[in-house]
């Protein structure tokens, strides 16, 4: 079965730091892949959609990378800020027939 | 341009009840999808519709049910609620037919009680 998993474990970082969630899938052969951050009691909000002849796209402090050998894309927060804490969730769909998430990591930024 | 807007904001109801949540997507947008939020089982495709027709479905019992409007806003109903019901409605809407780059509303948080 198609899965997308994400770290279920919160990720705590110093501000200023980068941070890095990881998102694996099985089963997928996606022409894109995306990221969306989620705040309490929020709908997801869209931040960045990498293609798969894309290894990495960038936005402001954001970077997404794709690798479709090792089905797995990495997304970084660099100099993390607490405004940054929320859950970040990556997003997958196959032949158009709907947008699957994973259960998203909470990235907490302490000052 | 306002954003996808749904109502209503929070729903308690009762068991065996039903409920119909309402969606207004971005102006211009086509493309209506719903999804159902819970903490043990994440964001969970219910279906998706397009020019008022429904092109995909997830796996929830027919129960669950939906439309879209010539105005391309879409109301989802559930009815014979059950307690495994209480979750975060989402809407979100797109410009085209692919799932690029959604845009959700705040949600309806229904509690079956």
């Amino acid at each position: 079965s198609q899965k997308i998993e994400q770290n279920s474990e919160a990720l705590n970082i110093q501000e200023g730091k980068t941070a890095t969630l990881t998102c694996n899938y099985t089963n997928y052969s996606p022409a894109y892949l995306q990221w969306y951050r989620q705040d309490p009691g929020r709908g997801p909000v869209f931040l960045l959609l990498i293609r798969e002849n894309e290894k990495e796209k960038r936005k402001e402090r954001l970077k997404v990378t794709f690798d479709t050998t090792l089905k797995q894309s990495l997304f970084h927060i660099t100099a993390s800020q607490p405004a940054d804490s929320a859950t970040y969730l990556c997003a997958l769909d196959e032949s158009g027939y709907a947008l699957n998430f994973g259960k998203g990591t909470s990235l907490l930024v302490t000052p | 341009k306002a954003g996808v807007t749904q109502t209503p904001r929070y729903l308690i109801k009762t068991r065996g009840q039903q409920v119909t949540l309402s969606c207004s997507p971005i102006s211009g947008h086509r493309s209506v999808s719903w999804y159902q939020q819970t903490p043990g089982q994440g964001l969970q495709f219910l279906f998706e519709y397009f020019s008022e027709t429904q092109r995909n479905k997830g796996n929830f019992p027919g129960r669950f049910s939906g439309r879209q409007f010539s105005n391309s806003r879409s109301e989802m109903n559930v009815s014979t609620l059950e307690l495994g019901d209480s979750a975060l409605y989402l809407c979100a809407s797109s410009f085209g037919t692919l799932n690029e780059k959604l845009f959700f509303g705040s949600g309806t948080q229904l509690s079956v009680l």
